[in-house]
This record gives structure tokens, sequence and C-alpha cells, in this order.
């Protein structure tokens, strides 16, 4: 069964860093095709993708976000951590963690097949 | 970046009514990196459409997906009391670009 589990603080100030772990299991990130992407919904609004590496540790930004954004993986552990620096109140939202399923096999999905069920954070003072 | 654009914002409809929804894309994208997903209140989106017309494990046989280059549809043939839920439109581009539409609710008329 793949699972994914985000974790990370609840709450974070303006104007400081925000790290989150995705930890996943079923799958390994070293197999040619898998990816892990991060996703975040403000309340209420749509789903705004951020980041995503993939099996080969190529590492692709959300072009209006990618200079606050890093993403890595730690094979070894199945997590994928994704920094994101100066935090502002508009960043509020919930974090998802998905695995985006490139693998090349009998059935090709190239989408997001598996998603955790998200983690809120709240940017205040 | 490719912006994907749903039509329409708001569906109200009601259960065993056909739901059609639209996703425009401001640039052709390959039918074989369009995807749809459909969210329920206070739960992670599911993988509905790969591919733009695949159904993905467990989808029913009323969600069916079809369209091309810059215009795509998702279509519930009839509506079950489940359906009623928020539906996103993806797009996976070169660069590994992926971007999201801005999403459809279909309500209960």
């Amino acid at each position: 069964q793949v699972t994914l589990r985000e974790s990370g603080p609840a709450l974070v100030k303006p104007t400081q860093t925000l790290t989150l772990t995705c930890t996943f299991s079923g799958f390994s990130l070293s197999t040619s095709g898998m990816c892990v992407s991060w996703i975040r919904q403000p309340p209420g609004k749509a789903l705004e993708w951020l980041a995503l590496i993939d099996w080969d540790d190529d590492k692709y930004y959300s072009t209006s976000l990618k200079t606050r954004l890093t993403i890595s993986k730690d094979t070894s552990k199945n997590q994928v951590v994704l920094t994101m620096t100066n935090m502002d109140p508009v960043d509020t939202a919930t974090y998802y963690c998905a695995r985006f399923n490139m693998v090349r096999g009998v059935i090709i999905v190239d989408a997001f097949d598996i998603w955790g069920q998200g983690t809120m954070v709240t940017v205040s003072s | 970046e490719i912006v994907l654009t749903q039509s329409p914002g708001t569906l109200s409809l009601s259960p065993g009514e056909r739901a059609t929804l639209s996703c425009r894309a401001s640039q052709s994208v390959s039918s074989s990196y369009l995807a749809w997903y459909q969210q329920k209140p206070g739960q992670a989106p599911r993988l509905l459409i790969y591919g733009a017309s695949s159904r993905a494990t467990g989808i029913p046989d009323r969600f069916s997906g079809s369209g091309s280059g810059t215009d795509f549809t998702l279509t519930i043939s009839r509506l079950e009391p489940e359906d009623f839920a928020v539906y996103y439109c993806q797009q996976y581009g070169s660069s590994q670009a992926l971007t999201f539409g801005g999403g459809t609710k279909v309500e209960i008329k």
C-alpha cells in the first residue's frame, strides 16, 4: 500500500523559514519514473503546485516561488523535505505532498496518483 | 507557463443529471499529460482521469474525459450524491512545469 504523510509546524511567524517533511511508504524514490511533489491550497482556494523532485534527484520549482523553495530527498529514509523561506501570512495553506507517477510500464499515468492528507500551516505573528 | 482556465466556476445540478466541466489551456497541452482530480471538503484530491481520457483505478465509468490541444472536458454521465465536489484539471508540460486549473464546484441544485 502506497502512503504519504506530511509533517511540520502548524504555526510559523512571518519572515521565518518553513520546513515540511513528506514521509512515504510502498514505493522507492530511486525507481525510475517516481517523483514526489509539494502542492498547497489556501483556505477556500485552488490547488497550487510548488515543487517536484524525481528519481534522478532533478528538481523543479514553481516559477513564481522558485527563489523561496528548496526540495530535497533522503531515499534511505523515504523522505522528501521542502523548505520555504521568508514566510508571509499569504502562505497560510494546507500543504500536500503527492506522488507523481511517471513510471514507464503497462500503464503510464503521468499524474499525481497518491496524495497525503495534508498539513495546515498558518503564518501569523 | 501554461494557464488552465476551468468553467463554469460553479455547476448547480440535481442527482441523475449530466455534468460537463471544461478545462481550457493557454497553450497546447499533450493529451498524455492532462489529468482531472476530485476534491471533497476536508479531503485531499483524488485522481480521476489521467492521459485526458483514462480512468484511474477504482473510478466508476460514469466519469469520462476527452479533448485535445487546448480544450479538455470531464463528463459525469449521471450524478450520484457522492459526486458533488470540486474538480480540478492539471497539466504537466516541458521542463516539468505543472499547473492546476482554478476548479469547478459541482453543487446540488
